[in-house]
């Protein structure tokens, strides 16, 4: 299986900060990666696809970039309501695999 | 609008089956550009495909290999809902079930979950 690492698993940042989370797949993957948001006791949210495609109705602050086996999700000025942990996943191939998660915390 | 509606016991004993049910609004689970899912998050496993079912002119199924030999997953296309079954459960199935769907062609493939179900605890004890 592909094993997908996010890195940092826990991040402190400011409202207003610019932030980046890395994702790095084993093996290459193209672009067939997703980022998700999660809060506490909620179901994730879809934001980028594709590794680089904005999904309809998700803030323009949001953006993807990498192909390969390294991906970053920027997030190019934190709102209050961004703070949640967010997840990788690849979906190149059997199984699907997610990362481990990073939380995103208030400073 | 697309809407996945979870049901099923928040409680299963060890050595019993999890049954879940998810009922779909907004879209068809014969689809032909759907690929109906069932997830699990836990501490301890993090998030876990554990498999999916789809229909492009006749039914299709894969699960993953870790829960392969046990689970199962069924349209019923009477209700325009899928379902799991997990037999022979133990205290590390526990964890937070959600149904999802993901999108593909006529050539199906592997995708992102655009569309959740709310998730379902279950937990498993005696």
């Amino acid at each position: 299986a592909i094993q997908v690492t996010q890195s940092p698993s826990s991040l402190s940042a400011f409202v207003g900060d610019r932030v980046t989370i890395t994702c790095r797949a084993s093996q290459g993957i193209s672009s067939a990666l997703a980022w998700y948001q999660q809060k506490p006791g909620k179901a994730p949210k879809v934001l980028i696809y594709d590794a680089s495609s904005l999904k309809s109705g998700v803030p323009s602050r949001f953006s993807g970039s990498g192909s390969g086996t390294e991906f970053t999700l920027t997030i190019s000025s934190l709102q209050p309501e961004d703070f949640a942990t967010y997840y990788c996943q690849q979906f190149d191939s059997y199984p699907i695999t997610f990362g481990q998660g990073t939380r995103l915390e208030i400073k | 609008q697309v809407q996945l509606q979870q049901s099923g016991p928040g409680l299963v004993k060890p050595s019993q089956t999890l049954s879940l049910t998810c009922a779909i609004s907004g879209d068809s689970v014969s689809s032909s550009s759907a690929v109906w899912n069932w997830i699990r998050q836990s501490p301890s496993r993090g998030l876990e495909w554990l498999g999916r079912t789809y229909y492009r002119s006749k039914w299709y199924n894969d699960y993953a290999v870790s829960v392969k030999s046990r689970i199962a997953i069924n349209p019923d296309t009477s209700k325009n809902q899928f379902s799991l079954q997990l037999n022979s459960v133990t205290p590390e199935d526990t964890a937070v079930y959600y149904c999802a769907r993901s999108g593909s062609g006529i050539i199906v493939y592997y995708s992102y979950m655009d569309v959740w179900g709310k998730g379902t605890t279950v937990t498993v004890s005696s």
